[in-house]
């Protein structure tokens, strides 16, 4: 069974504090690994998708990297409007379910 | 660019009532769509998708129902509510051969009585 955690659960940061989000998966031939944000009470907003080992992808002050079992996103001098929920899933081969960790919820002091 | 819509955004039923909500692309075609619910302290669980007009799978059993009388409108319904049916529910959609990527709309709230 595909499976995807996340770590930290929560992470309090101070505006300009580097710092990494981890997602560990399991999953039977990756179709694709996704990051979103998601704010309170708002749908989740996409961010990237990673297809293979050793791919990046960037964007403003995040950066999403692969392996073969986790995903890491980097996030670099953050600020406060960078406080949210970040989503990790993945997606098996012949499989249009995306399957969900429990998300790290980031928060940026000013 | 493609916009989807969910209404309403909050829902209060008591328990036993029915349930429809509905959801709708603008800006493309035959898409691939997704009824999410995101239950408090757990992760998004996929409740069913369609990949075409008529064409529903259910991925959990459960008291829900789905169906895509059109091909860009995806309806989640229930004929009894129950306590746990509470949580946020979310519709999706992707451009199947286009990109493996799907895209979330605003969400509905339902809280069951």
């Amino acid at each position: 069974e595909d499976q995807v955690t996340q770590s930290p659960e929560a992470l309090r940061l101070q505006e300009g504090e580097s710092s990494s989000l981890n997602c560990s998966y399991t999953v039977s031939g990756l179709r694709g690994l996704f990051w979103y944000r998601q704010d309170p009470g708002k749908g989740p907003e996409f961010l990237f998708t990673l297809y293979s080992a050793g791919e990046e992808k960037e964007k403003e002050r995040l950066k999403a990297t692969l392996t073969k079992k986790e995903s890491f996103l980097h996030i670099t001098a953050p600020k406060p409007e960078d406080s949210a929920t970040y989503l990790c899933a993945v997606q098996g081969g012949g499989s249009e379910k995306l399957v969900f960790g429990k998300g790290t919820k980031l928060t940026v002091n000013p | 660019s493609q916009t989807i819509h969910q209404w309403p955004a909050t829902l209060v039923q008591p328990v036993g009532s029915p349930l429809s909500l509905e959801c709708t692309v603008e800006g493309t075609s035959n898409p691939n769509l997704y009824w999410y619910r995101q239950a408090a302290g757990r992760g998004l669980q996929l409740l069913f998708y369609s990949v075409g007009i008529g064409q529903i799978s259910s991925e959990v059993p459960q008291n829900l129902s789905a169906s895509r009388p059109q091909d860009r409108q995806f309806i989640l319904s229930s004929k009894k509510l129950l306590l746990s049916d509470s949580g946020f529910y979310l519709c999706a959609h992707r451009l199947a051969g286009v990109s493996e990527t799907q895209y979330f709309g605003p969400g509905t709230r339902l809280l069951v009585l």
